[in-house]
């Protein structure tokens, strides 16, 4: 069973803090999600990363993919109220199903 | 990306009674999935849905329980039966898509409150 463990599964922070969430697992993935959700809403996909020591920027948010493909992290620098949300990593190999990370909730106090 | 509708939104129901959630996506798509989750915690995969077959349940899921219906390629149906209060959570359905096989599209989902 492939298990992908993220941390910290809470983190409160003020506006203008850089924070990073770390998404961890002993298997391999040939891609990885990061996926973030807001109440009441479906997660919405934010970035995939397919290539090991990858790193994709989005605005002020910055991707990394780990060179063995086993983990990956999410930073966000100067951190606003919009950020607030559930951030869910997700990896998956060829046609296998997808494992979800465990989760980490975002509060961002103006 | 897929857009996805799901309905009802929320809903507060009796214990021992059933729900059935809709899934209506914009295109037509191979496979279709349902996830349970509990607020703000990670997604539970409850089983794959294909069009013309009957669907794939994950371990802790049976069809006797959350019976799902895949009758064309964009719409699926999940029902909850015999509902508990254990059985409050978040539905999703996604389908698969993008430009990387694994990235998935989710539906706003389904609020469900049982009493």
């Amino acid at each position: 069973t492939q298990l992908l463990e993220q941390s910290p599964q809470f983190l409160s922070i003020q506006e203008g803090e850089n924070l990073t969430v770390y998404c961890n697992s002993s298997s391999v993935f040939s891609s990885l999600q990061w996926y973030r959700q807001e109440p009441g809403e479906g997660p919405v996909l934010l970035v995939t990363v397919v290539t090991g020591g990858e790193v994709k920027k989005l605005k002020r948010l910055t991707f990394q993919f780990g060179d063995a493909r086993k983990d990956s992290s999410l930073h966000i620098t100067a951190a606003q109220p919009g950020d607030t949300g559930l951030y869910l990593c997700a990896g998956g190999s060829g046609y296998q199903k997808v494992t979800f990370g465990t989760g980490t909730k975002l509060q961002v106090i103006p | 990306s897929a857009v996805i509708s799901q309905k009802p939104s929320r809903d507060i129901c009796q214990r021992g009674t059933s729900l059935t959630i809709q899934c209506q996506v914009d295109s037509q798509v191979t496979m279709m999935f349902w996830y349970r989750q509990q607020p703000g915690q990670s997604l539970t995969l409850i089983a794959t849905a294909n069009q013309g077959s009957e669907a794939t349940y994950e371990s802790g899921f049976v069809i006797d329980k959350f019976p799902i219906s895949r009758p064309n390629l964009t719409f699926s149906t999940l029902t909850v039966s015999n509902m508990s209060p254990e059985d409050s959570s978040i539905y999703l359905c996604s389908v698969r898509g993008g430009q990387v096989y694994n990235e998935q599209f989710f539906g706003p989902g389904t609020r469900l409150t049982v009493l």
